[in-house]
């Protein structure tokens, strides 16, 4: 059982590049998320996905879109990356109801330069 | 804005004491979590204390909540080296979505050998 798995791990981006960062969860949970996590700032959520086909503003959108690709896949676009999108990027699963806990991928650390 | 406000930012205690951290919130929520994460890495579910509790034992780990002051806390009794980590509370919030969970900035607690 893999859990939460994300890729890339590293990345390394010149400003005005595009990616997109992978996530995929083999638990059969409904819901998804995409953070990212600063330095002092914690995590704040960027999107999420309560259902494959569903997506949803958090509290960061800006600069970002998002792709439920099917219930295991939830990815996570920066379309013209900027320096301010350096940070760590955390993908999470979580079964749809009120009292489940989260699953969480490794990260990616990405730099923009 | 995010949902939790951690608060100490940081704590240094020794081995063998007891390690307490504060979180504070916003708005009704439906349960409160708290989450460990080691030095850049995904972070991991340690308990979650439903709106209608008030406190929760696991282990080492105690929980309350006041929903009243909206408030909760976490207390690590007889610390190791290896609760060096951040920990961090979150929130599904009621009324409406239990998917969105949003998480605070997080307490460095170092514990001293």
């Amino acid at each position: 059982n893999a859990g939460v798995t994300q890729t890339p791990k590293f990345q390394v981006l010149k400003t005005g590049q595009s990616m997109t960062l992978q996530c995929a969860q083999d638990m059969n949970h409904n819901s998804m998320y995409w953070y990212r996590q600063d330095p002092g700032m914690g995590l704040r959520l960027i999107y999420y996905s309560a259902s494959e086909g569903t997506t949803d503003k958090g509290e960061v959108p800006n600069g970002y879109n998002v792709s439920r690709l099917n219930k295991r896949e939830f990815s996570l676009r920066l379309e013209s990356a900027a320096p301010s999108q350096t940070s760590v990027y955390f993908c999470a699963s979580r079964l749809t109801g009120r009292d489940t806990e989260a699953f969480f991928g490794q990260g990616t650390r990405l730099t923009v330069v | 804005s995010q949902q939790g406000e951690e608060d100490p930012q940081a704590l240094s205690i020794q081995e063998g004491e007891n390690a307490t951290m504060n979180c504070s919130y916003k708005t009704s929520i439906n349960n409160l979590q708290w989450y460990r994460q080691n030095s850049g890495r995904g972070l991991v579910h340690l308990i979650l204390i439903r709106s209608n509790e008030r406190e929760k034992h696991s282990g080492r780990l105690r929980v309350t909540l006041d929903t009243s002051k909206k408030s909760s806390s976490l207390l690590i009794t007889a610390s190791r080296a290896a609760d060096t980590a951040s920990y961090f509370c979150a929130t599904v919030n009621s009324g409406g979505s239990n998917y969105k969970l949003t998480f605070g900035k997080g307490t460095l607690l170092t514990v001293n050998p």
